[in-house]
Parts: C-alpha cells; sequence; structure tokens
C-alpha cells in the first residue's frame, strides 16, 4: 500500500466553481498535514497546514483533515483560473523530522 | 527579500557523467532539504542539512550526495548519471524548526542524454 495516494486528475472545472482535492494516506505516524501548490515551472509553494483533525479555512481555501480515516480534503470556494496550478499534499511526522512526503499532485485547470 | 535561488536553472548532462547543483537559502534560514521530482514518482525527499550536519535521508542510492557550508548553502552532487537521473531538483530552506516554514526554489531541470 503506497504511503499517501492523490488522484492525479486532471481536473477542469469553470471559473466560480468549487474544487474538492483529495488524499489518503496510511502512515499512523503522520502528524502534520499541509497543501502546497505548483506552478508550471516554479517550485511549490505552502498553501495551508494544519496538525489537528477538522476543517481550517484561509480565504477561499478550506483544509480538512480526517485522521481516522486518513483522509485530507482541500476545498477552493470560487475559483479562479489564477488557481490553475499543480496541488500537492504533504505529510510529515513529529520529532522534528524535516522530511515530507508528497503526493503526485493534481492539476487543476479553472477555465474563464 | 530573496527567495531561494538554486544554479543553474538547465542542464544537459550524458550518462556517466557526474553533475553538481547548488542551492543558496533564504537569509537566516539553517536547514536546507533536496527532493526529486519525476512525472512518475513525484516528489521524492532526497536529504536534508541542518548547520553542515546531514540529519535526515531518503531512499536513494550513494550516487546522489549532498553537503551544506558554514553560510548554509548547499550543493548536491550526481555521480555516473543514469537516464532515469533526469529530473526536477529542488531545494528548499527553512529556519529548521518544524515541517512548516519550507520555502521552495523554481528547481534544476536535469535531462540526462
Amino acid at each position: 500500500q503506497k504511503e499517501v495516494e492523490q488522484d492525479p486528475g486532471p481536473l477542469s472545472v469553470p471559473e466560480g466553481a468549487i474544487v474538492s482535492l483529495n488524499c489518503t494516506y496510511s502512515n499512523s505516524a503522520f502528524q502534520y498535514f499541509m497543501w502546497y501548490r505548483q506552478y508550471s515551472r516554479k517550485g511549490p509553494e505552502l498553501l495551508m497546514y494544519t496538525y489537528s483533525s477538522g476543517n481550517k479555512e484561509d480565504g477561499r481555501f478550506t483544509a480538512q483533515v480526517d485522521k481516522s480515516s486518513k483522509y485530507i480534503s482541500l476545498f477552493i470556494r470560487d475559483s479562479q483560473p489564477s488557481d490553475s496550478a499543480t496541488y500537492l499534499c504533504a505529510f510529515s511526522t513529529q520529532g522534528g523530522s524535516e522530511k515530507l512526503v508528497f503526493g503526485k499532485g493534481t492539476k487543476l485547470t479553472v477555465n474563464p | 527579500k530573496a527567495g531561494v535561488t538554486q544554479t543553474p536553472r538547465y542542464l544537459i548532462k550524458t550518462r556517466g557523467q557526474q553533475v553538481t547543483l547548488s542551492c543558496s537559502p533564504i537569509s537566516g534560514h539553517r536547514s536546507v532539504s533536496w527532493y526529486q521530482q519525476t512525472p512518475g514518482q513525484g516528489l521524492q525527499f532526497l536529504f536534508e542539512y541542518f548547520s553542515e550536519t546531514q540529519r535526515n535521508k531518503g531512499n536513494f542510492p550513494g550516487r546522489f550526495s549532498g553537503r551544506q557550508f558554514s553560510n548554509s548553502r548547499s550543493e548536491m552532487n550526481v555521480s555516473t548519471l543514469e537516464l532515469g537521473d533526469s529530473a526536477l531538483y529542488l531545494c528548499a530552506s527553512s529556519r529548521g524548526r518544524g515541517p512548516y516554514g519550507y520555502t521552495f526554489g523554481s528547481g534544476t531541470r536535469l535531462t540526462v542524454v
């Protein structure tokens, strides 16, 4: 079983749509949950992070973590063409480990 | 504020050669990590350095090595290049206090022919 599973898409939505991106994981030691956004020809940039189950909201973005199901989601409300990018989930364990384990990314296109 | 700088941006090498990639972290950041990104495997952790010491290492062969200098700049080296080493190599820096503070560079695109 892979440590992290993420649907690669691609996902194409009209402007203004609600986007749902998901990852499942198998490593119970993961305690930190992150979403990164990567534009073409750029490095990933951190969008959101959390370490607890439940929802965390930041503007149009909501990160959701369900530790019991080992499932995390990122919701984008009122999606914009500028949201077109690859979205990567990332995980880390406790103990100061600086190793991040990434999903393979979901490519999102928001059409005007 | 200056971001993470990786040089060169693009590189073409021949199988069997070796290559050195460079990363200059954000000022004040003491942790530098390296990742390999390929379409098939995604982003995979190579190693992490903090204050010139390797603190963590991923599952890559010994052909992949790195080091960090006293000014926190880091280099990674790949010897005896294989076609499968073609990838985007990303460097990320942080203050080294937890997994949230990473800033990634734009990467070095390595093509092995």
